[in-house]
């Protein structure tokens, strides 16, 4: 079967340092993958995306980067704020089936000390 | 902020009682999907609708049915509520044919007693 999850359910750094936060999946024939960030009281809010074809994609201080061939993808949050502190979450889309299905992991909370 | 607007925001109900919450899309999506997130989880899909038709369906029984409207807002109702029903209901609205991402609304914060 299909699915999403992370290595870590927490992750605590300190305000300025790099964040990284690590998710596996296991359908070899996910096509598209997407970053959410949920902040207490409110929905998943989009912070990247990437498709199959990328190995790397950055945005406004975050990358996200793509391994294939070990099925693993990760978040990269530069010089983290207090602001980033929230439940990360990656997805999985597969165009091959129900649009707008994403498969969730069960998130990892990250926490910024100032 | 998404655009994707909930209502209400929380809501009790007891065992074996009917809900409906609703979900307003944001401007110029065509498309609605119905997510459901335990405490401590990642949201589970539940259903998909495009041109007021179900368009995908989770794991979900049944009981859990919804509906669009022309104005591309939907609906989710639940029926014979269970305690296993409290969560937070989520609601995304997205473009079919255009980029397609998701934006998710706050949600509607369910409690079964």
């Amino acid at each position: 079967g299909e699915s999403v999850g992370l290595h870590l359910p927490t992750l605590s750094v300190q305000e300025g340092d790099n964040s990284i936060i690590n998710c596996a999946y296991s359908n070899s024939a996910s096509d598209y993958f997407i970053w959410y960030k949920q902040e207490s009281g409110k929905g998943p809010q989009f912070i990247i995306d990437i498709r199959s074809n990328m190995d790397k994609r950055q945005g406004q201080r975050v990358t996200v980067l793509l391994n294939k061939t070990v099925k693993h993808l990760s978040l990269q949050i530069a010089a983290t704020q207090p602001g980033d502190s929230a439940v990360y979450f990656c997805a999985d889309q597969n165009y091959g089936g129900s649009q707008g299905n994403l498969i969730f992991g069960k998130g990892t909370k990250l926490s910024v000390k100032p | 902020e998404t655009g994707v607007t909930q209502s209400p925001t929380h809501l009790i109900k007891t065992r074996g009682q009917q809900v409906t919450l609703r979900c307003s899309s944001q401007s110029g999506h065509n498309t609605v999907s119905w997510y459901q997130q335990a405490l401590g989880q990642g949201p589970q899909f539940i259903f998909q609708y495009y041109r007021e038709e179900e368009n995908g369906r989770g794991n979900f029984p049944p009981r859990f049915s919804g509906l669009q409207f022309p104005n591309y807002s939907s609906e989710l109702n639940v029926n014979a509520l269970e305690l296993d029903d409290s969560a937070l209901y989520l609601c995304a609205s997205s473009l079919r044919g255009g980029d397609e991402k998701l934006f998710f609304g706050s949600g509607t914060q369910l409690s079964v007693l």
